[in-house]
């Protein structure tokens, strides 16, 4: 069946620009993360959506960040105003509704973005 | 914040060998989760081992969890190149459901 996809792969912008990444989770899980990745490193939480509703939105990581799940299936990350530290790999994962304790999250590709 | 921390960093054996990868962590848990990342790929679940149970196998993997030492260990046997990638523990934090992964454990099959 269909995993976890990410559009676009890759994105380059220039610093100071408007960039929108998108995440399609997996058919009928109702739990969307979004974490980011620089090199070397593990990825970082951002946020977690359970439905249409941020659950927690902790990890982001400044008020330039923001995501949505409107109808509680596709997600959209937000980045307003664009810095070269935004650069890095933008995961997304699924999975079935978390009850106590996370259970096993399925991870897309991820989108690479690039500020210059 | 990260709350794993995997041990070594980096790691290098010869293929056939045993790999073995620790992971410390800070609050309680709920499950600890260990992935696997290929270079330039995604991240694949491996296994995930809850905070009641001591131990848990799944084919070539043997995950352990010492939740008095917050500490946890995954053993690869019989290594082959194809394990060649990073390999991340993964917590939940006990108290939500977010997931707060390592830095990550580099391992290299030498052929």
């Amino acid at each position: 069946g269909a995993g976890v996809s990410q559009t676009p792969s890759n994105k380059v912008t220039e610093k100071g620009k408007y960039v929108e990444l998108r995440c399609d989770p997996i058919s009928g899980h109702t739990a969307l993360y979004w974490y980011r990745q620089s090199l070397g490193q593990g990825p970082e939480f951002l946020i977690y959506f359970q439905g249409t509703g941020a659950a927690d939105d902790s990890g982001l990581p400044n008020d330039r960040f923001f995501a949505v799940r409107p109808e509680g299936s596709v997600s959209t990350l937000k980045i307003q105003r664009t810095e070269r530290g935004d650069s890095a790999v933008y995961l997304c994962a699924s999975s079935f509704e978390a009850g106590t304790g996370t259970l096993e999250q399925y991870f897309g590709p991820g989108t690479r973005l690039t500020v210059t | 914040s990260q709350q794993g921390e995997e041990d070594p960093q980096a790691l290098s054996i010869q293929e056939g060998e045993n790999a073995t990868m620790n992971c410390s962590y800070k609050t309680s848990i709920n499950n600890l989760q260990w992935y696997r990342q290929n270079s330039g790929r995604g991240l694949v679940h491996l296994i995930l081992i809850r905070s009641n149970e001591r131990e848990k196998h799944s084919g070539r993997l043997r995950v352990t969890l010492d939740t008095s030492k917050k500490s946890s260990s995954l053993l690869i046997t019989a290594s082959r190149a194809a394990d060649t990638a990073s390999y991340f523990c993964a917590t939940d934090g006990g108290r939500d459901d977010k997931i707060i992964f390592g830095k990550g454990t580099r391992l290299h099959i030498l052929p």
